[in-house]
């Protein structure tokens, strides 16, 4: 089946730390996998992307490297920022399914 | 920017009440979503429509319906609001990127419901 695993939260770190994320993913067929963020209060946005095997999603300083021989899809910032305290959710999709399948979430707090 | 709009942000119902929630997207996207939300179980998916009057069942369907009248409005129906239904509703609509194939979803800002 369809799942994904990421790390357990809730993740504290102090500003310009390096940040890490990992998740892992099972699935059939050829998954696209994304990264959102939920900031308190909202609605989950897309934060990257990545449609096939070795495809590095980036945004906003965030990075993640679809490695199909290790079934993961870590998220990585050089630098954190007070303003990237969030929810971060790992999810994929399949393609031509119509289903999603999202992580349970990982809380960041960044502090000064 | 593809836009969802989530009609209401806050709700508080009582118990046995019917309640709607409300979601309109702006960008023709096939494909619509209800998923609840809550802490410590993540995302979990109510219901989706992948057409006008077209709708699957999700992981958890039990205690709610949806409608689809048109491509752009979908509908969340609570039909006796009980207070295992407080939650945050997430409202979300997909379309497929490029020759990818690749589906991604765009979500509302959310409608917190508290059912007392």
């Amino acid at each position: 089946g369809n799942s994904v695993t990421q790390m357990e939260g809730p993740v504290t770190l102090s500003e310009e730390a390096f940040l890490t994320i990992n998740c892992t993913y099972t699935a059939t067929g050829y998954p696209s996998l994304f990264w959102y963020v939920q900031y308190p209060g909202e609605g989950l946005q897309l934060l990257l992307k990545a449609t096939k095997a070795d495809d590095k999603g980036s945004n906003k300083g965030f990075e993640a490297t679809y490695r199909k021989e290790t079934t993961s899809f870590h998220l990585e910032k050089g630098s954190v920022q007070v303003s990237d305290s969030a929810v971060y959710f790992c999810a994929l999709s399949v393609y031509t399914g119509n289903q999603f399948y999202f992580g349970t979430g990982t809380s960041l707090t960044v502090i000064p | 920017d593809v836009k969802v709009t989530q009609s209401s942000r806050y709700l508080v119902k009582r118990t046995g009440e019917k309640v709607f929630l409300e979601c309109v997207q702006d960008m023709d996207h096939e494909n619509m979503f209800w998923y609840r939300q809550d802490p410590g179980l993540g995302l979990r998916l109510i219901y989706f429509s992948y057409d006008v009057k077209m709708k699957e069942k999700g992981d958890i369907p039990e205690g709610y319906s949806v409608s689809r009248e048109k491509k752009e409005r979908f509908s969340l129906i609570l039909e006796s609001a009980s207070t295992n239904q407080t939650s945050m509703y997430l409202c979300a609509s997909s379309f497929i990127l490029g020759q990818t194939g690749a589906n991604v979803l765009t979500f509302g800002a959310g409608s917190r419901l508290t059912v007392l």
